[in-house]
């Protein structure tokens, strides 16, 4: 099955500052997508991005499909986007594979 | 429009006992999923409805697992009996289309159930 890697698996960060988030993944793919899960377990679904750009506030992500890899960007930080970072794929009729997830702190 | 809800949330019995969760997803989602998710890793498919009908258990240890959904709406997931490794969050997601498979679909997760097996 396809593999996931996501890096960096922790980040800790200051109020502010900003953040890339890496996600490679070992073969083809048609869904991606990015979630957030908070620090009490509720998974948000961040973006569905198999490919190109795209960006909600201070959040973006861009999806290179021919060279494998996605990243998401956080932008002036804040503690609210303290939690676990992960990226899913699948092809096909594959179901989604989740990655490990990038924990991600953000300090007042 | 109400989320995914789940139930309980928190759950702890002893090795070999049975515990049963329930999802009721977003109203009008064709697609149900269940999920489990490890201490430290990425949440794990187990099974995947499409209406009342069973798309992908791939990975549903059957031996002591189960899942029905009935009516097409709400869902229970079955252990029976626990294992000590069976200790997970088990996640419920929806998604609003029929997906014949493909899980292409922006898919809302439910809070979760937290599973302890002492």
């Amino acid at each position: 099955g396809i593999q996931v890697e996501q890096s960096p698996p922790d980040l800790i960060l200051q109020e502010g500052a900003n953040s890339t988030l890496r996600c490679n993944f070992s073969d083809s793919v048609n869904n991606l997508q990015w979630f957030h899960q908070n620090p009490w377990g509720q998974l948000i679904n961040l973006f569905y991005i198999p490919s190109g750009t795209k960006q909600n506030g201070r959040l973006s992500a861009t999806t290179v499909a021919t060279e494998r890899y996605s990243l998401l960007y956080i932008s002036s930080s804040q503690t609210t986007d303290s939690g676990v970072y992960f990226c899913a794929v699948s092809f096909g009729n594959e179901k989604l594979t989740f990655g490990t997830g990038t924990r991600l702190t953000i300090i007042p | 429009e109400a989320g995914v809800a789940q139930s309980p949330r928190y759950k702890i019995i002893e090795k070999r006992q049975s515990v049963a969760f329930w999802c009721n997803p977003i109203s009008g989602h064709a697609t149900l999923y269940w999920y489990q998710q490890i201490l430290g890793q990425g949440p794990k498919l187990l099974i995947q409805f499409q209406n009342n009908g069973v798309v992908d258990d791939s990975q549903l240890p059957k031996d002591r697992f189960s899942a029905e959904r009935l009516k097409g709406v709400d869902s229970t997931l079955k252990i029976q009996p626990a294992k000590l490794e069976d200790s997970a969050v088990y996640l419920c997601a929806s998604t609003l289309r029929p997906t014949s498979g493909r899980a292409r679909e922006t898919q809302y997760f439910g809070p979760g159930t937290r599973l302890l097996v002492l």
